[in-house]
């Protein structure tokens, strides 16, 4: 099976500047997430969704960051404009809904550094 | 709010050395609790999880125990390896599912 995949995996760009990430969930799995890792903190919550609907976005800094999930499946974190606090790891995670206990499945990351 | 808060690194150690990471946490309700493992390099990935007061989670001869009256979740290993060389995260998930992690702790073994 395959796991999640993001893209692109390292971006560098200048503050004031646009950036968008993209994921591709393991299929089948309906609840997706975006998460925000700042070196040497956990990661935190930014953005979940549910099929293409979103279940909790109160972390997401809605003026300069926006997430669509278009028909359920690939899902887009775009950031604009970024700031210098931006720099950070972005980590999307899908989860299915079958069970008591839907476990995460984590891909591997997009490091974005802001200069 | 929820919260997770775990035992600052870095942490080194020798080969064959016990270990031990701890984690508190606070909550409503009673979550499932989880340590990640997020080695260099790589994505992050569930090492133990234990849903339930009591219940013991292990893996790869690491073992953690849901301890609801003292609100902790320390993990433990007898013997380390090199290999256990990672970052460490412990975690929660609140009432709507979504993880809440701790600042994890850099985990170094020396041979």
């Amino acid at each position: 099976e395959a796991g999640v995949a993001q893209s692109p995996r390292y971006k560098i760009i200048e503050k004031r500047q646009s950036v968008a990430f993209w994921c591709n969930p393991i299929s089948g799995h309906a609840t997706l997430y975006w998460y925000q890792q700042i070196l040497g903190q956990g990661p935190k919550l930014l953005i979940q969704f549910q099929n293409n609907g979103v279940v909790d976005d109160s972390q997401l800094p809605k003026d300069r960051f926006s997430a669509e999930r278009l028909k359920g499946v690939d899902s887009t974190l775009k950031i604009q404009p970024a700031k210098l606090e931006d720099s950070a790891v972005y980590l999307c995670a899908s989860s299915s809904d079958r069970g008591s206990y839907n476990e995460q499945f984590f891909g591997p990351g997009t490091r974005l550094t802001v200069l | 709010g929820d919260s997770v808060t775990q035992m600052e690194g870095p942490v080194t150690l020798s080969e064959e050395a016990f270990l031990t990471i701890n984690c508190t946490y606070t909550a409503t309700g009673y979550p499932s609790l989880f340590w990640y493992v997020q080695y260099p390099g790589e994505g992050l990935q569930l090492l133990l999880k234990a849903t339930k007061a009591d219940d013991k989670g292990s893996n790869k001869g690491f073992e953690a125990t849901y301890r609801k009256e003292t609100t902790s979740f320390h993990l433990e290993k007898g013997s380390v390896q090199v290999s256990d060389s990672a970052v460490y995260f412990c975690a929660l998930n609140d009432q709507g599912g979504k993880l809440i992690f701790g600042q994890g702790t850099e985990l170094s073994v020396k041979p």
